[in-house]
Order: C-alpha cells, then sequence, then structure tokens
C-alpha cells in the first residue's frame, strides 16, 4: 500500500526556533493534512491544503504556521517561532480527491520537542 | 467548528467479549465518520468508516452505527483479541475530510 512518508521522525529545538516538518504525501493524492497530537491526547487537525492553498485551518493554526508545497512532492509545515507548548507529534496525511469523502493516509509522524 | 465528544475513556474487557465506544457529535452538517486505530507511538490507521447516507456498516468483527437525528455513532468490536488493545478514535467531518475533528480517544485493553 502507498504511504505518506514524513522527515525527520524526531526534531529537537530550542524555544524561539524556527522549525520545518516534511512531508512527502502519496503521489497521486490532491489533499493534503497536517495534525499534531500532545502525548496522551487527541488528534487536533491544524490546517488542509487544496490546489497550493489553504482550504480550511483551526483556530491551533495562527500566524506563527505556515504550509508550503515547494515542488511536486513535498509539503512542509512551518513553525516560526516554536513555544513549549508546541511540543507535541505533528502527523501529515493526505487524500485522494477530496470530493467524496475518502480514507485519509497518516504518515507515520514527526516527534517535535520545543526545549 | 464540530464538536465531537468520545465515551469511555477507558476500556477493559476480557478476550472474545465484546467492545462498545460512543461518540456524539454537534455540526449537523457532518457527513463522514472514521474510526481509528492508534498503537503505541504509531500513526492512527482507518478501520472502518461510515457515511450519512448508511446507517450501519460492517467488516468482520468490527461494526458502526450511525444515528444521524440523535448525533451519535458508535463502534462495536466483538470477540476481541489481545491485539485489539489500542486508543481507538472516531472523528467526524462535514466536509470531504476538511476540518476533521477527533474524539478524545478510547483506550482499550483486551485481557487474555
Amino acid at each position: 500500500e502507498p504511504e505518506v512518508t514524513q522527515t525527520p521522525s524526531h526534531q529537537v529545538t530550542q524555544m524561539g526556533q524556527e522549525v520545518i516538518l516534511r512531508c512527502v504525501p502519496i503521489s497521486n493524492h490532491l489533499y493534503f493534512y497536517w495534525y499534531r497530537q500532545i502525548l496522551g491526547q487527541k488528534v487536533e487537525f491544524l490546517v488542509s491544503f487544496y490546489n497550493n492553498e489553504i482550504s480550511e485551518k483551526s483556530e491551533i493554526f495562527d500566524d506563527q504556521f505556515s504550509v508550503e508545497r515547494p515542488d511536486g512532492s513535498n509539503f512542509t509545515l512551518k513553525i516560526r517561532s516554536t513555544k513549549l507548548e508546541d511540543s507535541a507529534m505533528y502527523f501529515c496525511a493526505s487524500s485522494g480527491t477530496g470530493l467524496t469523502n475518502e480514507k485519509l493516509f497518516f504518515g507515520s509522524g514527526t516527534q517535535l520537542s520545543v526545549l | 467548528g464540530e464538536n465531537v465528544e468520545q465515551h469511555p475513556s477507558t476500556l477493559s474487557v476480557q478476550e472474545g467479549d465484546s467492545a462498545v465506544i460512543k461518540c456524539t457529535y454537534s455540526d449537523s452538517a457532518s457527513n463522514y465518520f472514521p474510526w481509528y486505530k492508534q498503537e503505541l507511538g504509531k500513526r492512527p490507521q482507518l478501520i472502518i468508516d461510515i457515511r450519512s447516507n448508511v446507517g450501519e456498516k460492517k467488516d468482520q468483527r468490527i461494526a458502526v452505527t450511525l444515528n444521524k437525528t440523535a448525533k451519535h455513532f458508535s463502534l462495536h468490536i466483538t470477540e476481541t483479541q489481545p491485539e485489539d488493545s489500542a486508543v481507538y478514535f472516531c472523528a467526524a467531518s462535514p466536509n470531504n475530510n476538511n476540518d476533521m475533528r477527533f474524539g478524545a480517544g478510547t483506550r482499550l485493553t483486551v485481557k487474555p
């Protein structure tokens, strides 16, 4: 089965630093998503992306966050100035057309630790 | 926005028994309800989903029911096995996976 891949698997950063989390969605998928999961808590929607623009974003996705599809394969999440509370597992996901409710494929996640 | 409530937060059953996890949602526009299984340290994996035009769906030992009027949906696992032990999340989406909201999760433990 095709997979969403994420790098790095672990990222440690100092508070105030910028981080970029990288994802390679499944190649023929058109919709891309970022979710986060604070340890022991629920998976939280951050943002969805289609046709080179944000489709939806949650209240968590403030001005410190941005997403980009810099080329035909990568999808990135940037946090400009990390805070301690940004420490979480960040999951990228993708789906096919998005026109019908389709299966979301999750990546294996990037564990971000902000010190 | 959508708010999904999930109960119970923890559930312990004996191997072979059934397990039921219940969720409610707030947005009547939600039309897609997936269930995810997440093993420790791993990604969420879709195990079953149901759309709003269907009241029940079954896949081997797993079934999901949906009551749109009451805005609740449930996951039923029969003949539970130790490998069913994981955290299960329900989710609801009003707009084709956009803005999908997850429940808080249920930690299921199946005792051999």
